[in-house]
């Protein structure tokens, strides 16, 4: 089974409210990664979970938060979101570095903000 | 940081036609090279990856070939059909280091019945 669930697929959301988009994946993979892709444009990875750690945080603004309960889960809580920010998000896992790296990609949630 | 380019950026074939795509990078750590097709409002999908020891693998329709001393790899599809038009994303990086991933620019393929 070589599946990563996202959920919602579709979310429209005000620039007040607080939401959050949810991934998981049954693959026993210990890396799990956000990324942003906008129209016409590649994927950019926005986060790593390598073993339930985050790995990367750098450009991507604060009101963006992920959180990764445990190593099958990960969420992205949304907040104070601007209308750029519409995009789809991807969701993906990998079985971790040292072990093997190819990722394997959700369906993607696509957010809109108004 | 990695420098990552992918040509022709869109391309159309009539079915039956083959198709080649080229992905260039610049980081000499890049060790294993995947490319993933995407097809309209999906998430983007591993249809063929090569590791740096290996110069060139085949699966059924689709290979890629390596050239690691020039730093590029290539996609190519062969006896296409409608269904391959999607667009393809090459992502080159080490296998240590996910968060080094960065994709390529995408190549929009169509393939005309």
């Amino acid at each position: 089974d070589t599946e990563v669930t996202q959920t919602p697929k579709h979310l429209v959301m005000g620039m007040t409210n607080k939401k959050s988009l949810k991934c998981e994946q049954h693959m026993g993979h210990r890396a799990m990664y956000w990324y942003k892709q906008k129209a016409k444009k590649p994927p950019e990875l926005m986060f790593v979970y390598s073993y339930e750690k985050l790995s990367i945080n750098e450009s991507v603004p604060s009101r963006f938060s992920p959180e990764c309960p445990n190593s099958s889960l990960l969420n992205l809580h949304l907040h104070a979101l601007q209308p750029e920010d519409s995009a789809l998000y991807l969701c993906a896992s990998s079985a971790g570095p040292l072990v093997g790296n190819t990722i394997y990609f959700g369906e993607g949630s696509w957010l809109t903000v108004v | 940081g990695e420098n990552v380019e992918q040509h022709p950026s869109t391309l159309s074939v009539q079915e039956g036609d083959s198709a080649v795509i080229k992905c260039t990078y610049s980081d000499s750590a890049s060790n294993y090279f995947p490319w993933y097709k995407q097809e309209l409002g999906k998430g983007p999908q591993l249809i063929i990856d090569i590791r740096s020891n290996v110069g060139e693998k085949k699966d059924q329709r689709i290979a890629v070939t390596l050239n690691k001393t020039a730093k590029h790899f290539s996609l190519h599809i062969t006896e296409t059909q409608p269904e391959d038009s999607a667009v393809y994303f090459c992502a080159p990086h080490s296998i240590y280091n996910t968060d080094k991933l960065i994709f390529g620019t995408g190549t929009r393929l169509q393939v005309f019945p």
